[in-house]
């Protein structure tokens, strides 16, 4: 079957750095996407990773290797204003896009 | 209005109740896309439409019914529902439907509750 496990929670402080991992067991590849998600609000799209590397966006970084079924987001210099669900999802074979669970990210001043 | 409306934003309905969602979007896309966002859980795709025809009907109960009038509007029909239905229900837009890089923009969501 197809799986995206990224963890449930996370705690960072304000002004510091965290990383969010995704691992992904799909049918195939055709991209991987961040959104992020605030409380009762919708999904926003943050990044795309096609290629292995790394895709930088002001503060948030998202890093992709293909070969390890594995990405990161990464948020620097954190804002309390980051406190959201983050998602990720990976586009199948068949372009289909298969959804992690989202990792909610606390943060403290 | 720009963007992805949903109405209504919140819904209560007994088990026997009929009611609809209602989805706008004014990005002048081409796909619109049902989902079910329960706690915790990854976002289940229900229904997809691309250029008004139904593409994705991923083993949805009959009680939830979709139409689309035309490229803009997206309606989900609720009828008999069970309390296991409740979630937030997201409504989203995309440029085309096939593509690896087919951002999505999503609604605010329905949160519905079923007594």
């Amino acid at each position: 079957g197809q799986n995206i496990d990224q963890p449930t929670e996370m705690t960072a402080t304000e002004g510091a750095i965290v990383q969010i991992n995704c691992t992904y067991q799909t049918s195939g590849f055709n991209g991987l996407f961040w959104y992020q998600q605030h409380a009762g609000e919708a999904p926003t799209f943050l990044s795309y990773n096609v290629l292995d590397g790394l895709e930088e966006k002001g503060r948030f970084s998202s890093f992709l290797s293909r070969s390890k079924g594995y990405s990161y987001l990464l948020l620097k210099e954190l804002q309390m204003k980051d406190s959201a669900s983050y998602l990720c999802a990976v586009t199948d074979s068949n372009y289909q896009l298969i959804w992690g669970a989202g990792t909610k990210l606390i943060i403290k001043p | 209005e720009t963007g992805v409306t949903q109405t209504p934003r919140h819904l209560v309905m007994g088990m026997t109740n009929k009611k609809s969602l209602k989805c706008e979007q004014h990005l002048g896309h081409n796909a619109m896309y049902w989902y079910k966002q329960s706690a915790k859980k990854p976002l289940e795709l229900m229904f997809v439409y691309n250029f008004k025809e139904q593409t994705e009907n991923n083993s949805v109960p009959s009680r939830f019914s979709p139409e689309c009038p035309n490229s803009s509007h997206l309606f989900l029909h609720l009828h008999t529902l069970q309390p296991e239905d409740s979630a937030l229900y997201l409504c989203a837009s995309s440029q085309g439907q096939l593509s690896g890089a087919n951002v999505l923009t999503f609604g605010a969501g329905s949160r519905l509750t079923v007594l």
